[in-house]
């Protein structure tokens, strides 16, 4: 089946560094991927839709200019989150929707789990 | 999308079914009901969709009622290993659009 690699699963870093992490599909090509951060005993909240080959769509209350969006190819996005403080410390969690097949069903990574110190 | 209404958790006895229900009603004749669950701290894993009619696979069964607004999950013979949150969650079909996650369920399976 499909396959959504996420590296690295869990990062720990100094306040005010930034940090990147990698969203691939491995088996089919993604032209829309989705990065979700999901806080302790809380639900998912989705924060971007990443669309190959343009800027990325951010939800509402999401700073863009905080949290870079890449999505460079067709199998790889990338979210940065640039000088992180420990408030962003979250399992930060990507999607990749596979088009085609009887009914579209998105596939998600292991998540990242972003300690900031 | 349509929002979803879920008990916040359930239990259930291993080697019994589990039953999860989820109140949709608001859904929209376009939008499909999909379900997800998610064991701690992992990503969330695809189960099953379904537009109107039920349907079965090797994880799950989706009762999905006559007027659509609501429907259960059914794990046939649940395991400890099936302790998660499960999600029910509503929206139309494509492959871009967005996937909206509500509190859902976290159903724990008792030995």
């Amino acid at each position: 089946g499909a396959v959504v690699s996420q590296h690295p699963s869990r990062v720990i870093c100094k306040s005010g560094t930034s940090v990147k992490i990698e969203c691939r599909s491995l088996d089919f090509q993604a032209t829309t991927m989705f990065w979700y951060r999901q806080f302790p005993k809380q639900s998912l909240m989705l924060m971007a839709t990443s669309n190959e080959g343009s800027k990325a769509t951010y939800e509402q209350g999401v700073e863009k200019d905080k949290f870079l969006i890449n999505h460079a190819s067709l199998t790889l996005s990338t979210l940065t989150v640039t000088s992180a403080h420990p408030e962003d410390s979250s399992f930060y969690i990507c999607s990749a929707s596979r088009p085609g097949g009887g009914g579209e069903k998105l596939f998600f990574g292991s998540g990242t789990q972003l300690s900031v110190l | 999308d349509a929002k979803t209404t879920q008990p916040p958790s359930m239990d259930c006895a291993e080697g019994r079914a589990a039953n999860l229900p989820c109140n949709h009603s608001t859904i929209s004749g376009n939008e499909y009901v999909y379900w997800y669950r998610q064991i701690h701290s992992q990503g969330p894993q695809y189960i099953i969709h379904g537009l109107k009619n039920n349907e079965t696979n090797e994880m799950a069964s989706l009762i999905i009622t006559e007027d659509r607004k609501s429907s259960t999950l059914i794990l046939p013979h649940a395991t400890l290993r099936d302790t998660a949150v499960y999600y029910c969650i509503v929206r139309t079909d494509g492959a871009t659009n967005k996937l909206i996650f509500g509190t859902g369920t976290l159903l724990a399976v008792q030995p």
